[in-house]
């Protein structure tokens, strides 16, 4: 049973591009969640998306916008990037946002974004 | 969400029992008390979770108290695999967003 998957794993990019980040979620799953962990600090919640809408947002500029596709896989992406973007990004999914998730989330081992 | 406390750091000889406390003294009636740990550039992994009374699986135990201002997950007999960020998160049982501390760094000594 395949757990999330996150492409790709490291990325460089210069600032003022854009990045697109991919996520497929956990079989089963149809909830994602993105986010952002900065070194040595815990994750912090980007937003969450549940039956292709985004429910939920957590303090981050418009810069930061995704996607869930119907086959719940989702998409983060992040414009005019500055160098303080440089961060773990982690996918996580979980079932349904109405709660029947018994582990939370599952989440996958991250993409690496340097912004030089 | 609830607040959590945790220490940021802790050691642990290898084979004995690390005793890892957290206080969320917000909590409210319907949150859980859910524990993941982080090693070094990996996500997240789920250890365990709870909502009032003690719970126990393969990885771990968790024990609330009956107040349910603070628990402690306990791994009975640590490994130098279980060296990583630990974090007590609490949070509704429902997917939604969770609130990460920054944990506490658990380092198991040979």
């Amino acid at each position: 049973d395949a757990g999330v998957t996150q492409s790709p794993t490291h990325l460089i990019k210069t600032r003022g591009q854009q990045v697109t980040l991919r996520c497929s979620p956990k079989s089963g799953h149809d909830t994602v969640s993105w986010y952002q962990q900065a070194l040595g600090q815990g994750p912090q919640f980007i937003f969450q998306y549940y039956e292709e809408e985004e429910r939920q947002r957590g303090n981050f500029p418009d810069r930061f916008s995704g996607h869930q596709f119907p086959n719940y896989s989702s998409e983060l992406n992040v414009n005019a990037l500055l160098l303080g973007d440089s961060a773990l990004y982690l996918c996580a999914s979980s079932l349904g946002s109405g709660g029947r998730s018994t582990y939370g989330y599952t989440f996958g081992s991250g993409t690496r974004l340097t912004v030089v | 969400d609830a607040k959590t406390t945790q220490p940021p750091s802790m050691d642990c000889a290898e084979g004995r029992a690390a005793n890892l406390p957290c206080n969320h003294s917000t909590i409210s009636g319907n949150e859980y008390v859910y524990w993941y740990r982080q090693i070094h550039s990996q996500g997240p992994q789920y250890i365990i979770h709870g909502l009032k009374n003690n719970e126990t699986n393969e990885m771990a135990s968790l024990i609330i108290t009956e107040d349910r201002k603070s628990s402690t997950l306990i791994l009975p007999h640590a490994t130098l695999r279980d060296t990583a960020v630990y974090y007590c998160i609490g949070g509704r049982r429902t997917g939604n967003q969770f609130y990460f501390g920054t944990g506490t760094s658990l380092t198991v000594i040979p």
